[in-house]
């Protein structure tokens, strides 16, 4: 089974800390995701990335960057954290850049809180 | 733009009994893929079923089955025999294009009575 591990489950941190939001999938996967959940908004793309080092912005990309030094790891970075932030950020990873019948596989989630 | 809706923000079913949630989406695209994801009070989201848009069998995986009306841009989920491990958040996903992101619907809490 393929596993997609988020480093944390809870994380509360200050408004403008910066802030480190760690995956890794031990699948091989070429495609990595991040989303931020929010109810009644569903699961809103941020950031994914296609290989590493490269990335494209998703749909609410503002606030946040990414990074992608190694195929197994993905990570997402708030800059300077803002109290709408505050979130479940979910992870995950699918395998093939093309192949859209794939299907997407999520981590735990980490829910951050900005104070 | 891809856009997904789930109209209704919860349902509730009796255990045992048969329970269809909705979703539409809108596109222009001709080739695509549709998902239902289910996320359990423990969180992690996992692949309950997915369609292809040229296949006119509709998609089945055991107690699911998804009734796939292209023409009505419509993919609706049935949970047959509800068991109270159905008890969950189900999103449905729309994927197509290059790098195939998915586009998720906001999501439908459903509830099962014991």
């Amino acid at each position: 089974d393929v596993k997609v591990t988020q480093s944390s489950r809870y994380l509360v941190k200050r408004t403008g800390e910066k802030v480190f939001l760690e995956c890794v999938q031990d699948m091989d996967h070429e495609n990595m995701f991040w989303y931020r959940q929010d109810p009644g908004l569903g699961l809103r793309l941020i950031y994914f990335s296609y290989d590493v080092k490269m990335k494209e912005k998703g749909d609410i990309p503002e606030g946040y960057s990414v990074s992608r030094e190694k195929k197994e790891r993905f990570s997402l970075i708030l800059e300077s954290a803002s109290t709408n932030q505050t979130s479940m950020y979910l992870c995950a990873s699918r395998a093939g850049t093309w192949w859209m019948n794939q299907p997407q596989h999520f981590g735990d989630g980490t829910r951050l809180s900005i104070l | 733009a891809q856009t997904v809706t789930q109209s209704q923000p919860e349902m509730s079913v009796q255990e045992a009994e048969t329970v269809t949630l909705s979703c539409t989406y809108d596109t222009s695209e001709s080739d695509y893929y549709l998902f239902w994801y289910k996320q359990p009070p423990s969180r992690q989201m996992i692949l309950v079923i997915r369609q292809e848009a040229y296949k006119q069998q509709n998609a089945t995986e055991n107690r699911f089955s998804v009734n796939f009306q292209k023409a009505a841009k419509s993919f609706s989920l049935k949970i047959s025999d509800s068991q109270l491990g159905d008890a969950a958040m189900y999103f449905c996903a729309f994927a197509t294009g290059a790098n195939s992101k998915l586009t998720f619907g906001k999501g439908i809490t459903l509830s099962v009575r014991p």
